[in-house]
């Protein structure tokens, strides 16, 4: 039969408040790093990327904070709405060439009315 | 940005048999990239499809059982071969875009795979 995958952790969100999503990455050398919104049976979509020289950078409604000292990645996002509930990965590149992204294990977003 | 179709989009196999994934891009890319998604977990890269030559395979992931084809920039498959239920999962395509301004990785719709 089917396998029983992992409960995703999941942060549960009022409409029109702030999300936060975190994530630990592994690497020390990792320079790139992006956040994926994957809604139910869809591939992942680029929301929002920074590199290792920045430790913030905004996007439209959107903001991801780098603190390399911590290996710790953020993905804020202002006045959540029904649409922004799905999975959200974090992925970091890893490093000899762009493109081999090493996911994070995903954070469940459920935006409630 | 590239836009990225997957055939099929799902399909239900027996075990022991092979499947083919195509993988189609609207324009042409350099690099192009297969991940795999097993069921409620995150993603994992298995291969890099190179234009011309081998496939370079992930630790985990050998030719054999995932024989890539990359016969042009736009273009790419997948076979997953001698299926087993544990080959369930979400194939994912996905590409690297990079310009003077931008740099951007795409994700197709994947290809959703049940093994009996």
């Amino acid at each position: 039969g089917e396998s029983v995958g992992l409960h995703l952790p999941t942060l549960s969100v009022q409409e029109g408040d702030n999300s936060i999503i975190n994530c630990a990455y592994s690497n020390s050398a990792s320079d790139y790093f992006i956040w994926y919104k994957q809604e139910s049976g869809k591939g992942p979509q680029f929301i929002i990327d920074i590199r290792s020289n920045m430790d913030k950078r905004q996007g439209q409604r959107v903001t991801v904070l780098l603190n390399k000292t911590v290996k710790h990645l953020s993905l804020q996002i202002a006045a959540t709405q029904p649409g922004d509930s799905a999975v959200y990965f974090c992925a970091e590149n890893l490093g000899d060439s762009w493109g081999k992204l090493q996911f994070g294990a995903g954070t469940q977003v459920v935006v409630t009315p | 940005s590239a836009v990225i179709s997957q055939k099929p989009s799902r399909d239900i196999c027996q075990r022991g048999t092979s499947l083919t994934i195509q993988c189609q891009v609207d324009s042409q890319v350099t690099m192009m990239f297969w991940y795999r998604q097993q069921p409620g977990q995150s993603l994992t890269l298995i291969a890099t499809a190179n234009q011309g030559s081998e496939a370079t395979y992930e630790s985990g992931f050998v030719i054999d059982k995932f024989p890539i084809s990359r016969p042009n920039l736009t273009f790419s498959t997948l076979t997953v071969s001698n299926m087993s239920p544990e080959d369930s999962s979400i194939y994912l395509c996905s590409v690297h875009e990079m310009g003077s301004s931008y740099n951007e990785q795409f994700f197709g719709p994947g290809t959703r795979l049940t093994v009996l």
